[in-house]
């Protein structure tokens, strides 16, 4: 497709569940950002992808986040043993450059997931 | 202290009138971006600016780095500038954008 893409749309997981949350960037795009938004909130990093390695995780909250671009390309975020302040959307967005580059290259975003942990 | 604030927080306004939201940031930074995000989630980047003065049809977008702080305008709103507009910066030290909370903006008919 054109843009970025992500899946689900929504999500909702009962409390203790694992969920896996799926970005497809532009293709080429060379790095891939992932972030947190919670309600009436700005995003907030989790990581940060440049090709297949990850290169910053820096933003992710506890061990039961995990994510991995193992082809460079899709992205997957998987939480595992949801917990009710899991509940927000997930972003994820694409550049096209890597390296420090990026930082001042636009980024293209996807419509994010919105994740509800009851 | 977050380290992008945005002003203000909720912004209502007639259709046609010239609308004005900020932004403050006490980082160093790179770069700085300003995001549209519509209701269902939608991010899109209006402006990416390092210095000076940017323009987009009705948008226009400036910044002033010794004072770390920038605008973003809007001329002759429109119901369908109805959005939540986001600041968002791209500090020198960090691979993360800081972001702020977002500013609501209403354009009433």
């Amino acid at each position: 497709g054109a843009g970025v893409s992500q899946s689900p749309r929504y999500k909702v997981a009962k409390r203790g569940q694992d969920v896996a949350l799926r970005c497809d960037p532009i293709s080429g795009h060379v790095s891939l950002f992932w972030y947190q938004q919670a309600l009436g909130q700005g995003p907030e990093f989790l990581t940060y992808f440049q090709n297949e390695a990850q290169l910053d995780k820096s933003g992710l909250p506890s061990d039961r986040f995990f994510a991995e671009r193992p082809e460079g390309s899709v992205s997957t975020l998987k939480i595992q043993r949801t917990q009710q302040e899991d509940s927000a959307v997930y972003l994820c967005a694409s550049s096209l450059k890597g390296d420090r580059e990026v930082f001042d290259e636009k980024l293209f975003f996807g419509s994010g997931t919105q994740l509800s942990v009851l | 202290k977050n380290e992008v604030e945005q002003s203000p927080q909720n912004l209502t306004a007639q259709e046609g009138e010239f609308i004005t939201i900020n932004c403050s940031y006490s980082v160093g930074i790179s770069a700085l971006h300003w995001l549209q995000q519509h209701p269902g989630g939608g991010i899109v980047s209006l402006f990416m600016l390092s210095s000076g003065k940017k323009k987009h049809g009705r948008l226009i977008a400036t910044i002033n780095i010794q004072e770390k702080h920038s605008s973003l305008h809007i001329t002759a709103s429109h119901p369908r500038d109805s959005a939540v507009y986001i600041c968002a910066v791209s500090p020198y030290n960090n691979n993360d954008m800081r972001f702020g909370a977002g500013t609501r903006l209403t354009v009433k008919p």
